[in-house]
């Protein structure tokens, strides 16, 4: 089974719009971490947004929140109000803290922002 | 720049070379990562080093890749005997690992895109 699922291999949304890109994980581990990069056309994984699966409060870093559901295993990622920067690949990912110590990450979801 | 970076940034070569690929991590940064990603994918773990100690090797990584992390900083990941399935993007990430941290956020270099005709 797939640790990391998103469901939405590509997106286009309109600019200026807020934009929900979706991430299901699967594990047994109660001590977690759950992980957003953005890969844009260079190739450089950059790290958006981190939310511990005991952080009660869900994460936010500037315009990107992460609307965690922990009983739906769920960690999506919400950008408020997109720009034509944001058009990217956007991978989320976990760690499992008592596996091991590497991410696991998703297939990736394509973000195209729209003029 | 104090980010991690990798050298070089692209590499064209034919069956059966050898190639290496180097990484700088952060300076301060104690974990080193490489990954692979095909097109279509997800990064996918390879091996990782804690200072100079290589600690976990992915079944991925079939005895022609190699990877080294001599004093502690830089790594290099050398592949032998490349062949057209070796085509791939060598991510390189480095950490600040703290005991008990689960967070420990990777950060990665711009990769090096391989081809292999």
């Amino acid at each position: 089974a797939q640790k990391i699922t998103q469901t939405q291999p590509g997106m286009f949304v309109q600019e200026k719009e807020a934009v929900t890109l979706d991430c299901t994980y699967d594990t047994s581990d109660q001590s977690y971490g759950l992980f957003w990069y953005k890969q844009p056309s260079s190739g450089e994984m950059i790290f958006l947004i981190y939310q511990g699966s005991y952080d009660e409060q869900n994460a936010t870093e500037g315009r990107y929140s992460l609307n965690f559901q922990k009983a739906r295993k769920s960690a999506n990622l919400v950008i408020s109000a997109s720009q034509l920067g944001d058009s990217a690949m956007y991978f989320c990912a976990m760690r499992e803290r008592f596996r091991d110590d590497k991410i696991i990450f998703g297939k990736g979801t394509r973000l195209h922002i729209l003029p | 720049d104090t980010g991690v970076s990798q050298d070089p940034r692209h590499k064209i070569t034919k069956r059966g070379q050898n190639v290496t690929f180097r990484c700088d991590p952060i300076s301060e940064h104690n974990r080193l990562y490489w990954y692979r990603q095909t097109l279509g994918q997800g990064p996918e773990f390879l091996t990782y080093f804690q200072n100079e100690a290589q600690l976990e090797k992915s079944r991925l990584l079939s005895d022609r890749f190699s990877a080294e992390r001599p004093k502690g900083s830089f790594s290099t990941l050398e592949i032998q005997r490349t062949e057209q399935g070796d085509s791939a993007m060598y991510l390189c990430a480095s950490s600040l690992f703290l005991a008990n941290d689960i967070q420990e956020t990777q950060y990665f270099g711009p990769g090096t895109r391989l081809l292999v005709l």
